[in-house]
């Protein structure tokens, strides 16, 4: 079993659309993360959320939009693309505890054309 | 000032050498310290964390931290090429953040 896994792999779009990128973590934990990976391997948070509540939100453009419907769920959701939006997000789950890890999930190559 | 600093890198070392990457962060209240390995096309993976001032070491890894000096670093003793992929540090300064460094990307040459 995945213990965390984000659908699609693969993205490819034009500008000015609108794409949605899914998380589900099947271990129990309380705290989902978005992080975007540029092409120089910088990977930034975008977004936390504990148990369906938003935590952290890292001046991300308000197109942008993560929604949690449950604590094991994480979605992402993109408004107009653009072409700086082109990165590798990634998925992430940790328990609350600050002495734990963060597990990811295979992460979305997004590219917009 | 950026969070977490790394070596931009790249490093290489040959096959058999100690491989040492740095790290420094400027958030005093971070508790928690990680070192992830991150090859190409896939997702980070853990190898060590540690939260003790001092040395923590597992296999051919040891981590060392100093919080006066909001230092971490990881050794790699007996590199193998194996090892060649990027190193990324993480900090996390509370417990639903966790924030990481731009990598070092390391090559280790047969």
């Amino acid at each position: 079993d995945t213990a965390v896994s984000q659908t699609p792999k693969y993205l490819v779009t034009q500008m000015g659309n609108d794409k949605s990128i899914k998380c589900e973590q099947n271990l129990g934990h309380d705290t989902m993360y978005w992080y975007k990976q540029d092409s120089k391997k910088f990977l930034k948070i975008m977004f936390s959320y504990n148990n369906k509540e938003l935590i952290i939100n890292e001046t991300v453009p308000n197109r942008f939009s993560p929604k949690s419907p449950d604590k094991a769920h994480l979605n992402l959701h993109i408004n107009s693309l653009e072409l700086g939006d082109s990165a590798v997000y990634f998925c992430a789950s940790s328990q609350v505890n600050w002495n734990t890890e963060a597990f990811f999930g295979q992460g979305t190559r997004l590219t917009v054309v | 000032q950026k969070e977490v600093e790394q070596n931009s890198g790249p490093l290489s070392v040959p096959e058999g050498a100690i491989a040492s990457l740095n790290c420094t962060y400027s958030d005093r209240g971070s508790q928690s310290f990680f070192w992830y390995r991150q090859y190409s096309g896939k997702s980070p993976e853990l190898i060590m964390f540690i939260y003790s001032n001092g040395d923590k070491e597992d296999g051919r890894f040891t981590a060392q931290l100093n919080k006066a000096s909001q230092y971490v670093s990881l050794l790699i003793r007996d590199s193998q090429p194996s090892d060649s992929a990027t190193y990324l540090c993480a900090v996390r300064p509370n417990n639903n953040d966790m924030r990481f460094g731009a990598g070092t990307r390391l090559t280790v040459k047969p």
